[in-house]
């Protein structure tokens, strides 16, 4: 296992257009969550799967974007009608039940959109 | 309010040498848990240490020490021998028990080591 994986790594989209966005986590990590970073900033969380329930969102979750993880394994992020406050990077982590003290999250290198 | 604070977006250490980079978090949760990520240019976020609030002892992880003030509630990260791969950025975050399942994050610090 290479550990998270994210595609794409980049995506530049005009405002309007709708973009998504996959993660395929670890393969025995039952939990996968998507963070929101913008420059300059840590990491913002926006929302957590356990298996295929989504479990949590975050109110920066707005009607916009919506996240799936339909077997319980990848993830998909999908943000319509982009605007330009849209673009940051999305990083998408994993983490097995009972293991974060030890290992933490597991994070992708993430996907950066930029909206233009 | 911050949740966790880092007050330094800058820091130089020479090589070799040992760097504090400091965190000061705020909850009123008894159980939460306090990580420390780095981050370099390419982007993904390493895992470095763990402390959780019960922890009667600082955590250490090679290099990378943890000394855990809970009255303070401070949690810096020591780095001790510092090598030019430290260059990054570092997170510090907390996990709270009683409000879910995510991490706060702080607004991270530059470390930049020279040679």
């Amino acid at each position: 296992d290479t550990g998270v994986s994210q595609d794409p790594r980049h995506k530049i989209t005009k405002r309007g257009q709708n973009v998504t966005f996959r993660c395929d986590p670890i393969s025995e990590h039952n939990r996968l969550y998507w963070y929101r970073q913008t420059l300059g900033q840590g990491p913002e969380f926006l929302t957590y799967f356990q298996n295929e329930a989504q479990l949590e969102k975050s109110r920066l979750l707005s009607d916009r974007f919506s996240a799936e993880r339909p077997k319980g394994s990848f993830s998909t992020l999908e943000i319509q009608r982009t605007e330009q406050g849209d673009s940051a990077m999305y990083l998408c982590a994993s983490s097995q039940q009972g293991q974060i003290s030890r290992y933490g999250y597991t994070f992708g290198s993430g996907t950066r959109l930029t909206v233009v | 309010a911050q949740k966790i604070t880092q007050t330094q977006p800058g820091m130089f250490v020479q090589e070799k040498e040992a760097v504090t980079l400091d965190c000061t978090y705020d909850t009123s949760d008894p159980s939460y848990g306090l990580f420390w990520y780095k981050q370099p240019s390419s982007g993904e976020m390493i895992f470095l240490i763990y402390q959780g609030s019960y922890d009667q002892q600082n955590a250490t992880e090679g290099r990378y020490s943890l000394n855990f003030q809970k009255a303070r509630k401070s949690a810096n990260l020591v780095i001790s021998a510092s090598q030019l791969g430290d260059s990054a950025m570092y997170f510090c975050a907390m996990r709270e028990s009683n409000y879910g399942q995510n991490f706060v994050f702080g607004p991270g610090t530059r470390l930049s080591v020279l040679p």
